[in-house]
């Protein structure tokens, strides 16, 4: 099956400083990425979805200046948690589809620890 | 490390035939499972979950059982239609569903046809 990237797998930063994670489609165009975040002992949330070459489309009570996504190509997307605080820290997990594709491919996930 | 194995697809049935798609898992701890949706161009939901063994997940028509001693989470309607055509994850969380990450299934990919 197809192939999705993310990395770092952890990560821990101070808190002010931003991190990008990336999501990477090693195997095919994705033109489609979901990202998510789980909170604690909570359910996967979704927090954005971005189509390649156009801004993302955020849900609701997600800040997009906090959380800056860009999807330049058709196998990167990178989300940006900028100036982190430690309420921050969280498993965030991306997907990623192709153009018709029936089902959305997962990353490995990043586990963020905001000190 | 931790798996989901999920039975794959597509899975087509008739509207009001009964669903089964199976999930079986292994885990280090004692997670918590969930089953997920995806509606053709959006992001996932949560559909169900269940926390401690021989717990009962359910929604939307849909049951799963929590069931330590097979470690298997299958999805069961009992009369589907054809608003139900998605991609159907399982999925395990080793903390208790604390932000310690998810483990996927596959996805399956399930069509009814009216």
């Amino acid at each position: 099956g197809a192939v999705v990237s993310q990395h770092p797998s952890r990560v821990i930063c101070k808190s002010g400083t931003s991190v990008k994670i990336e999501c990477r489609s090693l195997d095919f165009q994705a033109t489609t990425m979901f990202w998510y975040r789980q909170f604690p002992k909570k359910s996967l949330m979704l927090m954005a979805t971005s189509n390649e070459g156009s801004k993302a489309t955020y849900e609701q009570g997600v800040e997009k200046d906090k959380f800056l996504i860009n999807h330049a190509s058709l196998t990167l997307s990178t989300l940006t948690v900028t100036s982190a605080h430690p309420e921050d820290s969280s498993f965030y997990i991306c997907s990623a589809g192709g153009q018709g594709a029936r089902v959305a491919f997962f990353g490995q996930g990043t586990r963020l620890t905001v000190v | 490390g931790d798996s989901v194995t999920q039975m794959e697809g597509p899975v087509t049935l008739s509207e009001e035939a009964f669903l089964t798609i199976n999930c079986t898992y292994t885990a280090t701890g004692y997670p918590s499972l969930f089953w997920y949706v995806q509606y053709p161009g959006e992001g996932l939901q949560l559909l169900l979950k269940a926390t401690k063994a021989d717990d009962k997940g359910s929604n939307k028509g849909f049951e799963a059982t929590y069931r330590k001693e097979t470690t298997s989470f299958h999805l069961e309607k009992g009369s589907v239609q054809v608003s139900d055509s998605a991609v159907y994850f399982c999925a395990l969380s080793d903390s208790g569903g604390g932000a310690d990450g998810l483990t996927f299934g596959k996805g399956t990919h399930l069509i009814i046809q009216p």
